[in-house]
């Protein structure tokens, strides 16, 4: 079965980095096209980025601008999600989605999440 | 950037009760929206994508409607499993966005 599993938040300080990892299995992961959604406290959920199945192509949401770096390593079946400059309004669940056909689509499968709480 | 909007913000209902949960783009988006229901400290679960089409395993009695910028998630018939919050998310181009959410509530 599909699974996704988000490992690396944790409490950091402004200014400082972290890197997010999303295990990926049950699937071939290869062949899909993944995303980071996030969601703040008591808060709604915000799109973060895309890679493509082949890591060739990435998009980011405006918001980041350019703080945050997407990307996979297909012999390990993982995801990343490199942050940094992390902010406090970056604290939220940051979540690993695959999207079942094109890289542009719905998100069938979600992992649990990770909270990232950046804070002094 | 591509605005959703869904109203209401909040419903609150009973078990047997019919309810419609709307969302508006603010351009169009042809068919290309997924709703979500997602519960407290879970993940987002997909229950309708492409406008209208059911995703597999999700109970009959939820069903999606619309095309263009009005789109709407109907429940037929409320079971005490579907006190949630759902959200609407379109995928029509970068970056993606999601509507605001509704909280279902037990009336």
């Amino acid at each position: 079965q599909v699974q996704l599993v988000e490992s690396g938040g944790g409490v950091v300080q402004p200014g400082r980095s972290l890197r997010l990892s999303c295990a990926a299995s049950g699937f071939t992961f290869s062949t899909y096209a993944m995303h980071w959604v996030r969601q703040a406290p008591g808060k709604g959920l915000e799109w973060v980025s895309v890679i493509s199945y082949d890591g060739s192509n990435k998009y980011y949401a405006d918001s980041l601008k350019g703080r945050f770096t997407i990307s996979r390593d297909n012999s390990k079946n993982t995801l990343y999600l490199q942050m940094n400059s992390l902010r406090v309004e970056d604290t939220a669940v940051y979540y690993c989605a695959r999207v079942p056909g094109a890289a542009l689509y719905y998100f069938d499968f979600w992992g649990p999440g990770t909270l990232v709480t950046v804070s002094s | 950037d591509i605005q959703m909007t869904q109203s209401p913000s909040t419903l609150s209902a009973s078990v047997g009760d019919r309810v419609t949960i709307t969302c508006r783009a603010s351009q169009s988006i042809s068919s290309w929206l997924a709703w979500y229901q997602q519960k407290p400290g879970k993940a987002p679960k997909v229950l309708i994508y492409k406008a209208s089409s059911l995703e597999s395993g999700v109970p009959s009695r939820f069903s999606g409607s619309g095309s263009g910028t009005e789109f709407t998630l109907t429940i037929s018939s409320l079971q005490p499993d579907d006190f949630a919050t759902y959200y609407c998310q379109h995928y029509n181009s970068y970056p993606i966005t999601f509507g605001q959410g509704t909280r279902l509530e037990i009336k």
